[in-house]
């Protein structure tokens, strides 16, 4: 099962709302994950299930979709969201090749 | 504190071999199915390996299978990649993650370490 993400890269401002997109290439009903990684640092948990949000994760962050289309969302971009967003499967574990969310 | 440490990166030849070792606490490691990520500089991730809590089942990407090897001891919190005839693509940030697991069912990688580095080169 492939993952594409769009976009590849964003350019934003505080406060913006930001939507990523991931689509597998086949059905996998809600097993997707999303993930935040910063610089040096490892993968940091977001959101399960596609849309269950990881204990102590900011409420600004949610997910939508099932099937083969999914969307990560954050409501009010922060200074500290500035990172590279993965999907995950988890049917055959892999991971989309991430959204590089920096500063407009 | 729920805590991964990876170790055992480092430099090596073409061809060569290398152990990591993920230790495990704050958890009760056996209770976990766990997995090996890696990360090439300046690329995205890539699984690696899964093995289930009792080392019942395991799974290997395409990409290393008949050349690494996971095996985990419970009874020492340890997880374990046995890494052969390594190549220039192996070279990577090495992580260990432990699977979120609900009702069951594997749903994300909800703990993860610091990562090792490899570094495959002559």
């Amino acid at each position: 099962i492939q993952l594409t993400q769009s976009p590849s890269s964003l350019s934003a401002s505080v406060g913006d709302r930001v939507t990523i997109t991931c689509r597998a290439s086949q059905g996998i009903s809600s097993y997707l994950a999303w993930y935040q990684q910063k610089p040096g640092k490892a993968p940091k948990l977001l959101i399960y299930a596609a849309s269950t949000l990881q204990s102590g994760v900011p409420s600004r962050f949610s997910g939508s979709g099932s099937g083969t289309d999914f969307t990560l969302t954050i409501s009010s971009l922060q200074p500290e969201d500035f990172a590279t967003y993965y999907c995950q499967q988890l049917n055959s574990y892999t991971f989309g090749p991430g959204t590089k969310v920096d500063i407009k | 504190e729920v805590q991964l440490v990876e170790s055992g990166g480092g430099l090596v030849q073409p061809g060569g071999s290398l152990r990591l070792s993920c230790a495990a606490s704050g958890f009760t490691f056996s209770s976990y199915s766990m997995n090996w990520v890696r990360q090439a500089p300046g690329k995205g991730l890539e699984w690696v390996s899964y093995i289930s809590s009792s080392s019942s089942t395991i799974y290997y990407a395409d990409s290393v299978k008949g050349r690494f090897t996971i095996s985990r001891d419970n009874a020492k919190n340890s997880l374990y990649l046995q890494m052969n005839s390594l190549r220039d693509e192996d070279t990577a940030v090495y992580y260990c993650a432990r699977d979120k697991v609900v009702r069951g069912v594997i749903f994300a990688f909800d703990i993860w370490g610091q990562g090792t580095m490899v570094t495959v080169s002559s």
